[in-house]
């Protein structure tokens, strides 16, 4: 199975910063790597497919880079409904895998 | 608009069996894979199993082989649990794959429905 490992756990940043939130595979992935956004208590919400590919309604200040085994969401301009958790997921083979998750907190 | 709601979930023994329904709307049902995901209390995301588009295949995390099944109708998917154990405990999330036909990432979730494994 595939793992991945993200970091870092806990993130905390003002509104405004620019922060960036890492995955690694542990074997390539192509960019068969999908990443969510989670507000507490709620499902979560689609944010980038394919490594790199914004959702439709996804403010531009979220992108997404990296293929192979090392992965970015970058959030620029933080802004207050930013403040979830993120994970990123590997959607290679079966089973699928989740990364651990980063909690992005106010400062 | 894609509708996804999830039920059944509530308190069950270990050892004992639940069954879980999503009830789809909004989106040609038998053209796409279904997931359930969940996410044990406090805790992050876990992929539970997918069924294909048709039925035909079905895929599960190696910790509910044996002891899940995931089935779909004309506009429901099911998930089936035998044998609940404490770390079975989580938030089931009924999810849509994102590509026609074939198995993609996920980008339609419902609201999620709770099982809690206790005595």
């Amino acid at each position: 199975d595939i793992q991945m490992t993200q970091s870092p756990s806990t993130l905390s940043a003002s509104v405004g910063d620019t922060v960036t939130i890492t995955c690694r595979a542990s074997q390539s992935i192509s960019t068969w790597l999908a990443w969510y956004q989670q507000r507490p208590g709620k499902a979560p919400k689609l944010l980038i497919s394919k490594a790199s590919s914004l959702e439709n309604g996804v403010p531009s200040r979220f992108s997404g880079s990296g293929s192979g085994t090392e992965f970015t969401l970058t959030i620029s301009s933080l802004q207050p409904d930013d403040f979830a958790s993120y994970y990123c997921q590997e959607y290679n083979s079966y089973p699928w895998t989740f990364g651990q998750g980063t909690k992005v907190e106010i400062k | 608009q894609v509708h996804l709601v999830e039920s059944g979930g509530g308190v069950v023994q270990p050892g004992k069996s639940l069954r879980l329904s999503c009830a789809a709307s909004g989106f040609t049902f038998n053209t796409y894979a279904m997931h359930w995901v969940r996410q044990a209390p406090g805790k992050g995301l876990e992929w539970v199993a997918v069924i294909s588009y048709d039925g035909n295949n079905k895929f599960y995390t190696d910790s509910v082989k044996g002891r899940f099944t995931i089935s779909r109708d004309s506009s429901n998917v099911y998930l089936q649990m035998n044998s609940l154990r404490g770390e079975d405990t989580a938030v089931y999330y009924c999810a849509k794959d994102a590509q026609v036909y074939l198995y993609g990432n996920v980008d339609s979730w419902g609201q999620g429905t709770l099982v809690t494994v206790s005595s």
